[in-house]
């Protein structure tokens, strides 16, 4: 089965403090891993992805493939960074579904 | 179209009636998703069409669902007999293509309320 995992539903940090978002999947395949951010009152939008390991907004994510993990980061959180966050797979193995966590509610807090 | 784009953005209706929610999806793309996005649960995978073939509708939580997408684009989805339970944001997204890297672009939502 595949399945995405985020256990924070609410997180809260302080302005200029690291934060990290936790995501664990489980996959048989190679997995192609998402993060989604939703600000209020917004669409659902691509925040980042595994593959082009870039830093968006200040946010970088790695994928351990040991800990089946894809953490999202970042070392100073901003107040505009208050949103709810969704990890994705998509599963190019089966049918090409894309399974989306249960997401995190992060606020920043000035 | 610039994005994807989904009417209505708002959705009252009497418990029973039926609906029909529309997505328009980005020109060119050929992978169309529905989700449901209510409070507490994430996000839940309704249905998914992908060129011409038959679409995957693992997702669809009853027999009152259902959903078409016609010519290879346009997308509705119909809900019978509508329930309190419902209620929630419709979600559509469409990608380029399946499979590999290429991310979901998603539309505003509709909201449906059942009353």
């Amino acid at each position: 089965a595949q399945r995405v995992t985020q256990p924070e539903k609410l997180l809260s940090v302080f302005k200029g403090a690291p934060v990290e978002l936790k995501c664990n999947y489980s996959y048989s395949g190679s997995p192609e891993l998402f993060w989604y951010v939703q600000y209020s009152r917004q669409r659902l939008q691509l925040l980042l992805r595994h593959i082009s390991r870039e830093s968006i907004k200040g946010f970088t994510a790695d994928l351990n493939k040991g800990e089946t993990s894809f953490h999202l980061k970042k070392p100073f959180a901003q107040e505009e960074d208050s949103a709810m966050y969704y990890c994705a797979l998509s599963a190019t193995n089966t049918g090409n579904q894309f399974y989306f966590g249960t997401g995190t509610s992060l606020t920043v807090i000035p | 179209g610039a994005g994807v784009s989904q009417s209505p953005s708002n959705k009252v209706t009497e418990k029973g009636k039926d609906v029909e929610l529309r997505c328009d999806p980005i020109s060119g793309h050929t992978a169309l998703y529905w989700y449901r996005q209510s409070l507490g649960q994430g996000l839940e995978f309704l249905i998914y069409f992908q060129g011409n073939s038959a679409p995957d509708k693992s997702g669809l939580p009853s027999d009152r669902f259902s959903a078409e997408r016609t010519g290879g684009s346009v997308s509705t989805l119909t809900i019978q007999r509508t329930q309190q339970e419902d209620s929630a944001v419709y979600l559509c997204a469409s990608r380029p293509r399946t499979g590999g890297n290429s991310p979901l672009h998603f539309g505003n939502g509709t909201r449906l309320t059942v009353t």
